[in-house]
């Protein structure tokens, strides 16, 4: 089993550029995640999908968009990238007992 | 608004002595509260959960201890070896609703050799 996985591994934009991170899971969790992770800002919640058909805003949802595609997928889209979105993107999924598992992140610099 | 707060910021240990971070939560509906390991490169992975019903859990070198009363709960490591320098985070978080996780800020562990 691969887990989490999160592609692309890093990924350089330029100010009003888009973009698609694209995370995948395959331990048939319901519930998917993305947060941002910035020094001294811990993880920030930007979007969850609780199951497959619904997604929900987080702590940090503008400027971004998601689709659950499926069960297993879960994207998260910049329309316009903005500097203040460099940052480290992970996904991530819940497992039976609440825990989340992580993919290995998306490292984003806007310039 | 911060429901959970971790301290310290950072933490540098001497090989084989005791790490201690702590956690301080609001929310009184939280009932799981994890601990994630993150090294520098890498996800946060799951380290130690304990659910209130327990006071004290021990997984190898760490243990969290918990204090509901409080509403404050903490990770020890014992022995602590160089390997163990990583960014640990806790989190907490409520069985009923959309069990959205809510992290404190992390911490830095150094463990000098």
């Amino acid at each position: 089993n691969a887990g989490v996985t999160q592609t692309p591994k890093f990924q350089v934009l330029k100010t009003g550029q888009s973009m698609t991170l694209q995370c995948a899971q395959d331990m048939n969790h319901n519930s998917m995640y993305w947060y941002r992770q910035d020094p001294g800002m811990g993880l920030r919640l930007i979007y969850y999908s609780a199951s497959e058909g619904t997604t929900d805003k987080g702590e940090v949802p503008n400027g971004y968009n998601v689709s659950r595609l499926n069960k297993r997928e879960f994207s998260l889209r910049l329309e316009s990238a903005a500097p203040s979105q460099t940052s480290v993107y992970f996904c991530a999924s819940r497992g039976l007992y609440n825990e989340q598992f992580f993919g290995p992140g998306t490292r984003l610099t806007v310039l | 608004q911060q429901q959970v707060k971790q301290s310290p910021q950072s933490l540098i240990v001497q090989k084989g002595g005791i790490s201690i971070i702590n956690c301080a939560y609001e929310n009184t509906a939280f009932d799981y509260f994890p601990w994630y390991q993150q090294f520098p490169g890498k996800g946060p992975a799951l380290l130690i959960a304990i659910r209130p019903d327990v006071s004290e859990k021990k997984e190898g070198r760490f243990t969290i201890s918990f204090n509901k009363s409080a509403k404050q709960f903490s990770l020890h490591i014992m022995d602590s070896q160089p390997g163990d320098s990583a960014t640990y985070f806790c989190a907490a978080s409520s069985s009923g609703g959309s069990y959205i996780p809510t992290f404190g800020r992390g911490t830095s562990l150094i463990v000098h050799p």
